[in-house]
């Protein structure tokens, strides 16, 4: 199983729509959580960070769910900007350093 | 003033070159990292020095050689340069890599293409 999971994609949702993105971790041991977005031919950049309780900038909440080891990220009334690979990150780890892995991404295409 | 900033964007060499990326952070980070973004977009980490001092080496070939002169700069030594090191590097920094929630921030990726 791989550490971090995600559903590549691609997700081709019409402008205005609500997406929902998942995330599965594997390590039980992992403690904190971030969405990154990473568009065409450019660098990741934090989205947002995953807090136990929830959290919510703006159209975009996030989701933690430590029993069942997934993060969920939605988005409501999308905007064509929003088109972009959306990255889960994971944090943390038994040891003296905090791993910090990647998942694959998932592609958002929003259509106008 | 880029925050994170790479040398060169690209890079296109021969098989069994040796070639270096250089990375530079204007943040005051005490954390840096390499990581490798192959065909398939996957990012996986590479290496991690905490003040100048290597925390993380993700079974990275040894042609490959981190090098941190002060921990400002983290540079990417690559030896003998094979087809499948063909990928798109970014270099990261983050405040403190051992806090949970720490942000990284990436540089602009370094595309490398081996001929």
């Amino acid at each position: 199983r791989k550490e971090v999971e995600q559903d590549p994609g691609p997700f081709n949702v019409p402008e205005g729509a609500t997406v929902a993105f998942n995330c599965t971790y594997s390590n039980s041991a992992s403690q904190s959580f971030f969405w990154y977005r990473q568009d065409c031919r450019k660098e990741p950049k934090l989205l947002m960070s995953v807090y136990s309780s929830g959290n919510e900038d703006g159209r975009f909440t996030a989701q933690l769910n430590r029993a069942s080891q997934y993060i969920s990220l939605l988005i409501r009334d999308s905007k064509l900007s929003d088109s972009a690979t959306y990255l889960c990150v994971v944090k943390g780890g038994s040891g003296g350093y905090q791993k910090v892995t990647f998942g694959t991404g998932t592609k958002l295409q929003v259509i106008p | 003033d880029t925050a994170v900033s790479q040398t060169p964007k690209y890079l296109v060499t021969q098989m069994g070159n040796d070639k270096s990326i250089k990375c530079e952070q204007n943040l005051g980070h005490d954390t840096m990292y390499w990581y490798k973004q192959d065909s398939k977009k996957f990012l996986k980490i590479m290496f991690s020095y905490n003040n100048k001092e290597l925390i993380i080496n993700e079974t990275v070939p040894n042609r490959f050689s981190p090098k941190s002169p002060d921990k400002a700069h983290l540079n990417l030594h690559i030896n003998s340069l094979e087809l499948g090191d063909s990928a798109v590097y970014f270099c990261a920094s983050s405040q403190d890599g051992n806090r949970a929630y720490n942000e990284q921030f990436f540089g602009p990726g370094t595309r490398l293409t081996v001929l």
